[in-house]
């Protein structure tokens, strides 16, 4: 069974400001992805950045980063020159490799962007 | 740019009433996603489809069942709604080959 974890329920950070949202994961799959989704208050559910697991590089997105660290299965996401529409819940998930290949998503976390 | 639709943003209905809730996508995904999202527990998925009139139980179908007669649509039924169904449910979609998943704006039902 794949689990995901984001144990920080909330955040806030000042505008301009770099924060940095957490996860660890925990699968026995060798070959996997790991997402984080953006759901802005009251809007659709965003794909933010994708890293693939075999894959050593850290995925760059714009203002947009990961730490990805394989053998600690944690996968932080680093959020710079923060804006007010980042204000939004954050969603850390984690497919298997493969054609049927399903998400598990962590509880997510609530990022405040204050002016 | 792919789009997911869903057939109502908000949705009211009483217990023990049918409850059927559409998604349809543009892109000719294979796979489709339903799952719900409650406040503190996440996205927990209800049942996926990865064909047409093909069907898996995700992590908690009790009380739902799905319909997939046309790849682009993938409904979502509740046979007898109660009020531990008031719920977001979101509905996604993504082709074979690539992992990362496609939303809808979502549906948030009140069962009163």
């Amino acid at each position: 069974a794949q689990t995901v974890t984001q144990s920080q329920p909330e955040m806030s950070v000042q505008e301009a400001e770099t924060v940095t949202l957490s996860c660890t994961y925990d699968t026995s799959e060798n070959n996997y992805y790991l997402f984080w989704y953006k759901q802005p208050p009251s809007r659709q559910m965003i794909l933010v950045i994708r890293q693939e697991a075999y894959k050593q590089q850290n995925a760059t997105e714009n203002r947009f980063s990961v730490n990805f660290q394989k053998a600690a299965k944690s996968f932080s996401l680093k959020i710079s020159d923060s804006q007010l529409g980042d204000t939004a819940m954050y969603f850390c998930a984690l497919g298997r490799w493969g054609a049927n290949s399903k998400l598990t998503f962590g509880k997510g976390i609530t990022l405040s962007v204050r002016p | 740019d792919v789009k997911v639709t869903q057939s109502s943003r908000y949705l009211v209905k009483r217990t023990g009433e049918k409850v059927f809730l559409e998604c349809v996508q543009d892109m000719d995904h294979e796979n489709m996603f339903w799952y719900r999202q409650d406040p503190g527990l996440g996205l927990r998925l209800i049942y996926f489809s990865y064909d047409v009139k093909m069907k898996e139980k995700g992590d908690i179908p009790e009380g739902y069942s799905v319909s997939r007669e046309k790849k682009e649509r993938f409904s979502l039924i509740l046979e007898s709604a109660s009020t531990n169904q008031t719920s977001m449910y979101l509905c996604a979609s993504r082709p074979t080959d690539i992992y990362e998943q496609y939303f809808g704006p979502g549906t948030r039902l009140t069962v009163t």
